[in-house]
């Protein structure tokens, strides 16, 4: 069975700072790697992951996937308020056909204050 | 973009009682659906993947009588939950993947609230 372990489960911190989000997975068969922003209701996509050591990058936010050591970051730079959200990874792998579940993590509160 | 329009989005219902939650895909073919449900601070566990007009796969423990699931169409995918308990107040979200996986493949409803009184 898949398995998603992210951490800090929670975080609070100061507009400004910069933090960084931990995921690790043990996956058959791995196949990728997503992250998403969850606020009050519906997960919205912010990565997907396939490559090893390839930085994607979008604004203030960047991962990056090490398939070594089976685990990824999600950092965030210059926190602000609108950055507070539930971050949640999750991993796909090849098994089941062209269906492609995601098994996702637990996920990370973070609280970014003004 | 890829949307997918989940209603309701809150519900409240007495024991014992049915509910239907339904998700379109408004722009695109939804070939799979997948159902999730979510405790309070908890992750986001599936429950089945349905694909359009065949039967759905329910992962272990869910019991598919009780949560129905229909993928009639490449649109529209419906949860009933039957005979509903307080235990099953959750909030349940779906998912869809298209043919060609041009949003990497998952586009999430807005979820439904659920609460059973």
């Amino acid at each position: 069975e898949d398995k998603v372990v992210q951490s800090p489960l929670s975080l609070v911190v100061h507009e400004g700072d910069t933090v960084t989000l931990n995921c690790s997975y043990e996956v058959t068969n791995f196949r990728s790697l997503l992250w998403y922003k969850q606020e009050k209701k519906a997960p919205t996509f912010l990565f997907m992951l396939t490559s090893s050591g390839i930085e994607k990058k979008s604004g203030r936010l960047s991962s990056i996937l090490d398939k070594k050591e089976l685990f990824s970051i999600l950092n965030i730079t210059a926190t602000q308020t609108g950055d507070s959200a539930v971050y949640l990874c999750a991993v796909t792998n090849n098994s089941g056909g062209s269906n492609y579940k995601l098994t996702f993590g637990k996920g990370t509160l973070l609280t970014v204050n003004p | 973009g890829a949307v997918v329009s989940q209603h309701p989005s809150r519900v409240i219902c007495k024991s014992g009682t049915s509910v239907k939650i339904e998700c379109r895909s408004l722009d695109f073919q939804a070939t799979t659906m997948f159902w999730y449900r979510q405790f309070p601070k908890q992750s986001l566990m599936l429950m089945a993947t349905s694909n359009e007009g065949s039967k759905a796969t329910y992962e272990q423990g869910v019991e598919k009588d009780k949560f129905l699931i229909n993928h009639a169409s490449l649109t529209l995918s419906t949860l009933t939950v039957t005979s509903a308990h307080p235990e099953d107040s959750s909030f349940y979200i779906c998912s869809a993947r298209d043919r060609t996986g041009i949003t990497y493949g998952y586009t999430f409803g807005s979820g439904t609230r659920l609460t059973v009184v």
